[in-house]
């Protein structure tokens, strides 16, 4: 079966950097993907990682490993707005997106 | 501004009701999604479309339908309504079935008692 996995919660301080990995296993692979999506609120796409590295944008990078089935998102320099859950997802063979349950960011003071 | 617009926001029914959630992409995507999202778990597709006039089935279509006259619109409809359906719904777009990223609508808060 296809899976993905991902850390249910997460605590951080503000200002301080925060890693949030994903695990997968899927049947096949076209990406992977990062959203946010804040409490009561749509998910909004974060990054899109196809091939092997890292992938910087401002605060957050994301990282993907093809060969171990694994990525995550390093957030830098946390901002209370940073509170939210954190999607990781995987586009498979026929193109659809298998989502991970998500990881509760919490920013404390 | 351009988006996702879905109504409506929140419903309270009564099993074995009926009911059509409404999304309206004003993007011009030409592929649609319909997720439900439950505590604990992922987004799940229900439904898909990639073009006007066409649609497919998602990991959990059982309850479901949907349909797709024109580009713009993709309700989804629960034909009698059950307690295990209870979940927020998510409608998405993408300029194409296999392009990313899909935009999210605000989602509808679905509780069925």
């Amino acid at each position: 079966g296809q899976n993905i996995d991902q850390p249910t919660e997460m605590t951080a301080t503000e200002g301080a950097i925060v890693q949030i990995n994903c695990t997968y296993q899927t049947s096949g692979f076209n990406g992977l993907f990062w959203y946010q999506q804040h409490a009561g609120e749509a998910p909004t796409f974060l990054s899109y990682n196809v091939l092997d590295g890292l992938e910087e944008k401002g605060r957050f990078s994301s990282f993907l490993s093809r060969s171990k089935g694994y990525s995550y998102l390093l957030l830098k320099e946390l901002q209370m707005k940073d509170s939210a859950s954190y999607l990781c997802a995987v586009q498979d063979s026929n193109y659809q997106l298998i989502w991970g349950a998500g990881t509760k960011l919490i920013i404390k003071p | 501004i351009a988006g996702i617009t879905q109504a409506p926001t929140s419903q309270i029914l009564a099993a074995g009701r009926r009911m059509t959630l409404r999304c309206t992409q004003d993007m011009r995507h030409n592929a649609m999604y319909w997720y439900r999202q439950d505590l604990g778990l992922g987004l799940r597709l229900i439904h898909y479309s990639n073009t006007a006039g066409t649609t497919g089935k998602g990991e959990v279509p059982d309850g479901y339908s949907v349909s797709r006259a024109n580009t713009d619109d993709f309700p989804l409809t629960l034909a009698s309504a059950v307690p295990s359906q209870t979940s927020v719904y998510f409608c998405a777009s993408s300029d194409s079935i296999g392009s990313q990223p899909q935009h999210f609508g605000d989602g509808t808060r679905l509780s069925i008692l």
